[in-house]
């Protein structure tokens, strides 16, 4: 049972331009979601976040948007650079009630980036 | 600075055998999961911990046992292995307060033939 969904498998972007991912949940009890970044033989990393009371979130060249009433939200990458090129993974916890459940994250299956020159 | 390590980073394993993958973190975190990735799936929760001593079952923990003796080891075994447990293994850690940050390990791929 896919709680968390990211129903593009890979993406390729011409460097510049910018990368779009999407993610789609089910559950309606999750209040808060990340995105982590994951290169080739290494552990994901993690990169933005946001809570369910705020619909954007923005650092540098990400930005995360929620749409609560769709359960959905994007990872926008704003230019794309060829290091950028790694495996994105959406990622999504319930916030709310003991703190022992807040690292107990459910994660979709992971988008491919691809950023060429 | 060396975060959270995992050892071994690659190892086989028989069917029937049994193994332990070493997980530590320097920072001084409380909360300690082990989660796999399958091929094509995101990451599963095998178990966690939420400090020395205490330790539960996440969504996959079926031929697997955590302990948890200290704040900075939190090894994983494999009991009985079979080929279902073939998979990259990440421990993380987390520290306390408001965030769901975890810090993963870099991995460790094992292969049950």
């Amino acid at each position: 049972d896919q709680q968390v969904k990211q129903n593009s498998p890979s993406l390729s972007v011409q460097e510049g331009r910018i990368s779009i991912l999407n993610c789609d949940y089910t559950n309606s009890m999750f209040d808060y979601f990340l995105w982590y970044k994951k290169y080739p033989a290494e552990g994901p990393t993690f990169l933005i976040s946001i809570s369910s009371i705020k619909d954007k979130n923005e650092d540098g060249r990400f930005t995360v948007f929620l749409n609560k009433s769709a359960k959905h939200l994007s990872l926008h990458i704003v230019p794309s650079q060829p290091g950028d090129s790694a495996v994105y993974f959406c990622a999504a916890s319930p916030f709310g009630g003991t703190t022992d459940s807040w690292g107990k994250l459910q994660f979709g299956a992971g988008t491919q980036v691809v950023v060429t020159p | 600075n060396a975060g959270v390590t995992q050892t071994p980073k690659f190892h086989i394993l028989k069917i029937g055998q049994s193994m332990t993958l070493q997980c530590t973190q320097d920072m001084n975190h409380n909360y300690m999961y082990w989660y796999r990735q399958d091929p094509g799936m995101g990451l599963k929760l095998i178990y966690y911990s939420v400090g020395a001593g205490i330790t539960d079952k996440g969504e996959v923990p079926n031929g697997y046992n955590v302990s948890r003796s200290t704040t900075e080891d939190f090894p994983l075994r494999l009991e009985l292995a079979a080929p279902s447990q073939t998979s990259v293994y990440f421990c993380a850690s987390k520290g306390g307060g408001g965030a769901n940050v975890l810090t993963f390990g870099a991995g460790s791929r094992l292969t049950v033939l």
